[in-house]
């Protein structure tokens, strides 16, 4: 079966230190990687993307994931975390040829000041 | 470039009337895709519409049904409604089937209100 796993429900992080969030993956085939963000009572904005191609993917606002094969997983990182980062935050991963996205359970980004 | 649209913003219903979402795809795309995001919760797959068919369904029972329009846009409807359905209803759309997997971009979302 096809899944996704977003391990940490919240991660707490000082403004101006660096972040990971973390997501697992595990698929029949060539992942197609996705991370979302989504801010208080809003829809879910794209962040980056991972097809093929070089393993490190950087996104918008900074945003970064790592694509890596032997562990299935697509962490997101930012070197230096702001506090407008605070949001809910979803891996996904799509199937080739089947276009159905299955998304994580979603990962709470808190940023200190 | 208008992003994906959604009307209304917010919907309240009670138990057993049915309710109508509505979704306006980016333009050039040609998928739609509806999901339920209950309270805290993750997104849960509702749907997929790709040049007017239905192309996928997720494990949801068939009072939750929609359909495609020629020019893309989508609704969705929810019939009997039940307290439980209520939740925020986020549309997204993609370049379609044809392109094989594309990103996809969301909509604001409508939340709907069972009471």
């Amino acid at each position: 079966a096809q899944s996704v796993a977003q391990p940490e429900d919240q991660v707490n992080v000082a403004e101006g230190n660096p972040l990971t969030v973390k997501c697992t993956y595990s698929v029949s085939g060539n992942p197609y990687l996705f991370w979302y963000v989504q801010y208080p009572n809003r829809g879910l904005q794209f962040l980056l993307k991972y097809i093929t191609g070089d393993n490190l993917v950087k996104g918008s606002y900074g945003f970064e994931a790592e694509f890596n094969k032997s562990q299935t997983s697509f962490h997101l990182k930012k070197p230096s975390a702001l506090v407008s980062d605070s949001a809910l935050y979803f891996c996904a991963v799509g199937i080739d040829n089947f276009n159905k996205f299955y998304f994580g359970s979603g990962t709470k980004l808190n940023v200190k000041p | 470039e208008a992003g994906v649209t959604q009307s209304p913003t917010h919907l309240i219903k009670t138990r057993g009337q049915q309710a109508t979402l509505r979704c306006s795809p980016i333009s050039g795309h040609t998928s739609v895709y509806w999901y339920q995001q209950a309270l805290g919760l993750g997104l849960q797959f509702l749907l997929w519409y790709d040049e007017g068919e239905e192309r996928n369904r997720g494990n949801f029972p068939p009072r939750f049904s929609g359909r495609q329009f020629p020019n893309y846009s989508s609704e969705l409807n929810v019939n009997a409604l039940e307290l439980e359905d209520s939740a925020l209803y986020l549309c997204a759309s993609s370049l379609g089937r044809r392109k094989g997997v594309e990103t996809q971009y969301f909509g604001p979302g409508t939340r709907l209100l069972v009471l």
